[in-house]
């Protein structure tokens, strides 16, 4: 069974870019997290999704961060303009209806220069 | 927001050695995760509590949910090489308060000398 798929695995990207992360769920799960690791703040919670809305985006750190989900199967995480504090790995995990185990993707390494 | 105390921040044993792990919180949870984390890779998930008390084991892993509903253990028999990793703890809130949001503790790293 496909794990929960993230793109692109890596990216490098100069400040004021737009970048954009895309995240794939497990086929079935019905909510979608995403989290953002760095060596000083750990694991965060930027955002969940249930049934493709959002619920609880208290941890978008400002209004440069935006994510949405348009379909069951498929969301973004947008940083618009980045900037070299949003140098970070950035995890996407899903959840099935019936369980409140989070599974995660292998992440997307940004580096904004 | 929540914080769980995660420790020891780092552990290094030798090959066989048993290890312990914890992490507490001012809060009472309702669900407890163990995480592992390998290099360049994501936290893949090892153990799930879901009832004060509860003891669950997956292979060589043991994880408790402890009585209070404040803390959980991790302990790992006979460590191997391969054990080697970042291990998170990540508590939930009851639904009342946070339906799906975990609190994730800053991890134990564990080292294995061969």
């Amino acid at each position: 069974d496909a794990g929960v798929i993230q793109s692109p695995r890596h990216e490098v990207t100069e400040m004021g870019q737009e970048v954009t992360l895309r995240c794939k769920p497990i086929s079935g799960h019905n909510s979608l997290f995403w989290y953002r690791q760095t060596m000083m703040r750990g694991l965060e919670l930027l955002i969940y999704f249930n049934n493709n809305v959002p619920i609880d985006d208290s941890g978008m750190p400002e209004d440069r961060f935006s994510a949405k989900m348009p379909n069951a199967s498929f969301s973004t995480l947008k940083i618009q303009p980045s900037e070299p504090r949003d140098s970070a790995v950035y995890f996407c995990a899903s959840k099935g209806r019936t369980t409140y185990e989070q599974y995660f993707g292998p992440g997307t390494r940004l580096t904004v220069t | 927001g929540q914080q769980l105390n995660q420790s020891p921040q780092s552990m290094f044993i030798q090959e066989g050695e048993d290890v312990s792990m914890n992490c507490t919180s001012s809060s009472i949870f309702n669900t407890w995760l163990w995480y592992k984390q390998d290099p360049g890779e994501g936290p893949v998930l090892l153990i799930a509590l879901y009832k004060a008390g509860e003891l669950t084991s997956n292979g060589r892993l043991t994880a408790q949910f402890g009585i209070t509903r404040k803390d959980s253990f991790l302990n790992i028999s006979a460590s191997i090489p391969s054990d080697v990793g970042i291990y998170f703890c990540a508590g939930q809130l009851p639904p009342v308060q946070n339906f799906n949001k975990f609190y994730f503790g800053s991890g134990t790293k564990l080292n294995v000398k061969p």
